[in-house]
């Protein structure tokens, strides 16, 4: 069976710092991966979503990128973190094509002080 | 551009009392919608998607095209239901989500 993996679950980090957050799915090939974020008191925002190795949607501007080094392996990082990336951030996964499911991983609180 | 609306953002009922959570969409093509529901410290997971035209642990939710309308309903509410639900429109390969309504189902 599929399984996606998300870590840190918790991290706080200073202002001015890098971050990187790993998501990895298990049991299927050529996902479409998925960042979201959920900043406080609002819904789900997408970030980036990706539909192959090294290609990369972005949905809004921001302070954040995402790669795809592996077919399985969706990574979110900045170089340099703002108060306002504070947020859960969440990843997902579907297969290919139009009117999937996504399946989400169990997000990752990242606080910027 | 699509848009997924949820005007409540909390809604408290009693248990056995029926529940409604709103949501409207705009959307130019065929809209594809979703319900995903996230319980306390529980990973955010499907409820159910319009096409199955299903009920799951009670709910339903019909589209209405006319009214751009996908409202999720349960005649009788339980303390279980208690979680953050959230209304989501499907076009091409991404999700776009409403803002998420609250439900508190109180003894």
């Amino acid at each position: 069976s599929q399984t996606i993996h998300q870590w840190p679950a918790t991290l706080v980090q200073p202002v001015g710092s890098p971050l990187s957050l790993e998501c990895t799915v298990e049991g299927t090939s050529n996902p479409n991966l998925y960042w979201y974020r959920q900043a406080a008191g609002r819904g789900l925002q997408l970030l980036f979503y990706s539909v192959g190795i090294g290609q990369i949607s972005s949905e809004v501007p921001q302070n954040l990128s995402a790669s795809r080094p592996q077919d399985r392996q969706f990574i979110l990082s900045s170089k340099k973190l703002l108060l306002s990336d504070s947020g859960f951030y969440l990843c997902a996964w579907s297969l290919t094509g139009p009117k999937n499911i996504q399946y989400f991983g169990a997000g990752t609180r990242l606080s910027v002080l | 551009a699509q848009r997924v609306t949820q005007p409540e953002k909390l809604l408290s009922v009693f248990k056995g009392a029926p529940v409604e959570l709103k949501c409207n969409y705009s959307y130019s093509g065929s809209p594809e919608l979703f319900w995903y529901v996230q319980y306390s410290r529980q990973r955010l997971q499907l409820l159910l998607r319009h096409i199955s035209r299903e009920s799951i642990k009670g709910f339903t939710a019909d589209l209405n095209k006319g009214e751009t309308s996908f409202h999720l309903k349960k005649p009788f509410a339980q303390e279980e239901d208690s979680a953050m639900y959230y209304c989501a429109l499907e076009a091409g390969n991404m999700l776009t989500f409403g803002g998420g309504t609250r439900l508190m189902v109180k003894p």
